[in-house]
Protein backbone atom coordinates (compact mmCIF):
# COMPACT_ATOMS: atom_id res chain seq x y z
CA UNK A 1 0.00 0.00 0.00
CA UNK A 2 1.32 3.67 -0.67
CA UNK A 3 1.89 5.75 1.95
CA UNK A 4 3.49 8.29 4.10
CA UNK A 5 4.69 7.10 7.45
CA UNK A 6 5.30 9.46 10.48
CA UNK A 7 6.04 8.92 14.10
CA UNK A 8 5.12 9.19 16.59
CA UNK A 9 1.58 10.23 15.94
CA UNK A 10 1.58 12.50 19.70
CA UNK A 11 4.26 14.01 21.29
CA UNK A 12 4.82 16.21 24.37
CA UNK A 13 7.88 17.36 25.02
CA UNK A 14 9.78 19.93 27.20
CA UNK A 15 11.11 23.43 26.07
CA UNK A 16 14.96 22.71 24.99
CA UNK A 17 14.60 19.27 24.33
CA UNK A 18 15.60 17.87 21.06
CA UNK A 19 13.33 15.86 19.08
CA UNK A 20 12.84 14.05 16.03
CA UNK A 21 9.72 13.49 14.15
CA UNK A 22 10.02 10.91 11.56
CA UNK A 23 8.65 10.34 7.68
CA UNK A 24 9.32 7.73 5.38
CA UNK A 25 7.45 7.32 2.20
CA UNK A 26 7.22 3.77 -0.02
CA UNK A 27 6.34 5.65 -3.36
CA UNK A 28 9.68 6.16 -4.61
CA UNK A 29 8.98 9.94 -4.74
CA UNK A 30 11.59 12.60 -5.47
CA UNK A 31 9.79 15.48 -3.20
CA UNK A 32 9.28 15.38 0.52
CA UNK A 33 8.04 18.17 2.68
CA UNK A 34 6.97 19.10 5.76
CA UNK A 35 4.42 21.32 7.01
CA UNK A 36 2.57 22.56 10.28
CA UNK A 37 -0.88 23.84 10.09
CA UNK A 38 -2.31 25.50 12.77
CA UNK A 39 -6.14 27.00 13.75
CA UNK A 40 -6.43 30.36 11.55
CA UNK A 41 -3.30 29.67 9.80
CA UNK A 42 -3.75 26.82 7.51
CA UNK A 43 -0.94 24.41 6.25
CA UNK A 44 2.42 26.40 5.94
CA UNK A 45 5.15 24.74 4.53
CA UNK A 46 8.61 24.37 6.68
CA UNK A 47 11.10 22.59 4.50
CA UNK A 48 11.08 21.10 0.99
CA UNK A 49 13.29 18.33 -0.64
CA UNK A 50 13.63 17.72 -3.95
CA UNK A 51 15.57 14.88 -3.72
CA UNK A 52 18.59 12.99 -1.73
CA UNK A 53 20.86 15.60 -0.40
CA UNK A 54 18.63 18.78 -1.63
CA UNK A 55 16.63 20.44 0.69
CA UNK A 56 15.74 24.35 1.12
CA UNK A 57 13.36 26.97 3.12
CA UNK A 58 10.37 26.86 2.78
CA UNK A 59 7.60 29.74 4.39
CA UNK A 60 8.17 29.16 8.36
CA UNK A 61 11.53 27.25 8.77
CA UNK A 62 12.85 29.20 11.62
CA UNK A 63 13.12 26.69 14.51
CA UNK A 64 13.54 23.27 12.33
CA UNK A 65 16.11 21.73 10.78
CA UNK A 66 15.85 18.58 8.32
CA UNK A 67 18.01 15.45 6.20
CA UNK A 68 17.57 13.38 3.34
CA UNK A 69 20.31 10.95 3.59
CA UNK A 70 17.78 8.36 1.74
CA UNK A 71 15.40 9.21 -0.95
CA UNK A 72 12.71 7.15 1.33
CA UNK A 73 12.98 9.46 4.56
CA UNK A 74 12.83 12.81 5.51
CA UNK A 75 13.20 13.42 8.89
CA UNK A 76 12.06 16.80 11.16
CA UNK A 77 15.06 17.92 13.48
CA UNK A 78 13.78 20.34 16.59
CA UNK A 79 17.04 21.43 18.17
CA UNK A 80 15.92 23.40 20.84
CA UNK A 81 11.53 23.30 20.62
CA UNK A 82 9.71 25.81 22.36
CA UNK A 83 5.98 26.41 23.07
CA UNK A 84 5.19 28.29 19.53
CA UNK A 85 6.12 25.16 17.58
CA UNK A 86 3.62 23.74 19.54
CA UNK A 87 1.33 22.28 15.90
CA UNK A 88 0.23 19.56 14.30
CA UNK A 89 2.94 18.76 11.83
CA UNK A 90 2.43 16.54 7.77
CA UNK A 91 5.03 15.56 5.81
CA UNK A 92 4.32 15.09 2.22
CA UNK A 93 5.81 13.55 -0.93
CA UNK A 94 5.21 13.82 -4.48
CA UNK A 95 6.78 12.45 -8.12
CA UNK A 96 7.12 16.11 -9.02
CA UNK A 97 4.18 17.43 -11.23
CA UNK A 98 2.03 14.90 -9.63
CA UNK A 99 -0.57 15.25 -6.54
CA UNK A 100 0.71 15.41 -3.26
CA UNK A 101 0.36 12.24 -0.70
CA UNK A 102 0.06 13.18 3.14
CA UNK A 103 0.85 11.16 6.10
CA UNK A 104 -1.00 10.99 9.16
CA UNK A 105 0.56 13.91 11.01
CA UNK A 106 2.37 14.09 14.50
CA UNK A 107 0.73 16.40 17.02
CA UNK A 108 3.61 18.10 19.20
CA UNK A 109 2.94 19.95 22.52
CA UNK A 110 6.07 21.86 23.98
CA UNK A 111 5.48 22.93 27.33
CA UNK B 1 -4.23 40.05 -1.17
CA UNK B 2 -3.92 36.65 0.05
CA UNK B 3 -2.65 33.87 -2.50
CA UNK B 4 -5.47 31.99 -1.96
CA UNK B 5 -8.47 32.75 -0.20
CA UNK B 6 -11.24 30.12 0.76
CA UNK B 7 -14.69 30.64 2.74
CA UNK B 8 -13.85 28.82 6.08
CA UNK B 9 -17.66 28.24 6.36
CA UNK B 10 -18.58 26.36 8.07
CA UNK B 11 -21.19 24.77 6.03
CA UNK B 12 -24.39 22.57 7.03
CA UNK B 13 -25.98 20.68 4.58
CA UNK B 14 -29.12 18.16 4.92
CA UNK B 15 -27.93 14.50 3.18
CA UNK B 16 -28.29 14.53 -0.55
CA UNK B 17 -27.78 17.97 -1.08
CA UNK B 18 -25.41 19.68 -3.62
CA UNK B 19 -22.20 20.72 -1.99
CA UNK B 20 -20.58 23.61 -3.33
CA UNK B 21 -16.93 24.42 -2.34
CA UNK B 22 -14.79 27.41 -3.58
CA UNK B 23 -11.48 29.09 -3.35
CA UNK B 24 -9.94 31.95 -5.34
CA UNK B 25 -6.79 32.92 -6.23
CA UNK B 26 -4.60 35.59 -7.78
CA UNK B 27 -1.22 34.25 -8.80
CA UNK B 28 -1.48 33.48 -12.64
CA UNK B 29 1.42 31.13 -12.65
CA UNK B 30 -0.67 28.87 -10.60
CA UNK B 31 -1.25 25.99 -12.77
CA UNK B 32 -1.99 22.71 -10.79
CA UNK B 33 -4.88 22.26 -8.36
CA UNK B 34 -5.99 19.93 -6.02
CA UNK B 35 -8.98 19.45 -3.51
CA UNK B 36 -8.03 17.38 -0.26
CA UNK B 37 -10.49 16.14 2.81
CA UNK B 38 -9.55 15.95 6.03
CA UNK B 39 -10.76 14.13 8.95
CA UNK B 40 -10.85 15.67 12.38
CA UNK B 41 -7.02 14.46 13.58
CA UNK B 42 -5.61 13.05 10.33
CA UNK B 43 -3.55 13.80 7.80
CA UNK B 44 -5.28 15.55 4.21
CA UNK B 45 -6.52 13.07 2.17
CA UNK B 46 -6.31 13.96 -1.84
CA UNK B 47 -9.92 13.94 -3.67
CA UNK B 48 -9.40 15.81 -7.37
CA UNK B 49 -5.97 16.37 -9.04
CA UNK B 50 -6.40 18.98 -12.33
CA UNK B 51 -3.93 20.85 -13.98
CA UNK B 52 -6.30 22.46 -16.80
CA UNK B 53 -9.30 24.31 -17.06
CA UNK B 54 -12.67 22.83 -17.25
CA UNK B 55 -14.37 19.82 -15.51
CA UNK B 56 -13.49 16.72 -13.87
CA UNK B 57 -15.46 14.37 -12.37
CA UNK B 58 -14.93 11.64 -10.04
CA UNK B 59 -17.98 10.06 -8.49
CA UNK B 60 -20.02 12.13 -6.73
CA UNK B 61 -17.51 14.77 -6.84
CA UNK B 62 -16.63 17.35 -9.72
CA UNK B 63 -13.76 19.43 -9.78
CA UNK B 64 -13.74 22.94 -11.96
CA UNK B 65 -11.29 25.14 -12.84
CA UNK B 66 -11.70 28.96 -14.67
CA UNK B 67 -8.37 29.79 -14.88
CA UNK B 68 -9.33 33.55 -16.79
CA UNK B 69 -11.26 33.98 -13.54
CA UNK B 70 -8.95 32.59 -11.25
CA UNK B 71 -11.40 30.46 -9.55
CA UNK B 72 -11.68 26.80 -8.65
CA UNK B 73 -14.68 24.92 -7.01
CA UNK B 74 -15.79 21.36 -6.02
CA UNK B 75 -19.05 20.04 -5.98
CA UNK B 76 -20.06 17.41 -3.97
CA UNK B 77 -23.43 15.52 -5.24
CA UNK B 78 -25.51 13.70 -3.02
CA UNK B 79 -23.48 14.41 0.04
CA UNK B 80 -23.62 12.01 2.68
CA UNK B 81 -23.10 12.39 6.65
CA UNK B 82 -19.37 10.73 5.70
CA UNK B 83 -18.61 13.61 3.57
CA UNK B 84 -18.60 15.52 6.89
CA UNK B 85 -14.91 17.07 7.28
CA UNK B 86 -12.52 20.00 6.55
CA UNK B 87 -11.96 20.99 2.72
CA UNK B 88 -8.66 22.73 1.29
CA UNK B 89 -8.23 22.94 -1.88
CA UNK B 90 -4.40 23.03 -2.61
CA UNK B 91 -2.77 25.16 -5.48
CA UNK B 92 1.08 24.68 -6.96
CA UNK B 93 2.84 26.80 -9.82
CA UNK B 94 3.93 24.92 -13.15
CA UNK B 95 7.75 25.36 -12.46
CA UNK B 96 10.66 25.49 -10.08
CA UNK B 97 12.38 23.22 -7.69
CA UNK B 98 9.86 23.88 -4.99
CA UNK B 99 6.99 21.43 -4.78
CA UNK B 100 5.27 23.52 -2.31
CA UNK B 101 1.08 23.79 -1.97
CA UNK B 102 -0.31 27.05 -1.23
CA UNK B 103 -3.32 26.17 0.59
CA UNK B 104 -6.35 27.50 1.35
CA UNK B 105 -7.37 27.49 5.24
CA UNK B 106 -10.26 25.28 4.35
CA UNK B 107 -14.17 24.93 4.56
CA UNK B 108 -15.62 22.88 7.33
CA UNK B 109 -18.68 20.84 6.45
CA UNK B 110 -21.20 18.99 7.99
CA UNK B 111 -24.18 16.61 6.23
CA UNK B 112 -26.59 16.05 8.67
CA UNK B 113 -28.90 12.96 8.51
Amino acid sequence: EAQVTQNPRYLITVTGKKLTVTCSQNMNHEYMSWYRQDPGLGLRQIYYSMNVEVTDKGDVPEGYKVSRKEKRNFPLILESPSPNQTSLYFCASSRGRGEAFFGQGTRLTVV
Amino acid sequence: QKEVEQDPGPLSVPEGAIVSLNCTYSNSAFQYFMWYRQYSRKGPELLMYTYSSGNKEDGRFTAQVDKSSKYISLFIRDSQPSDSATYLCAIRNSGGSNYKLTFGKGTLLTVNP
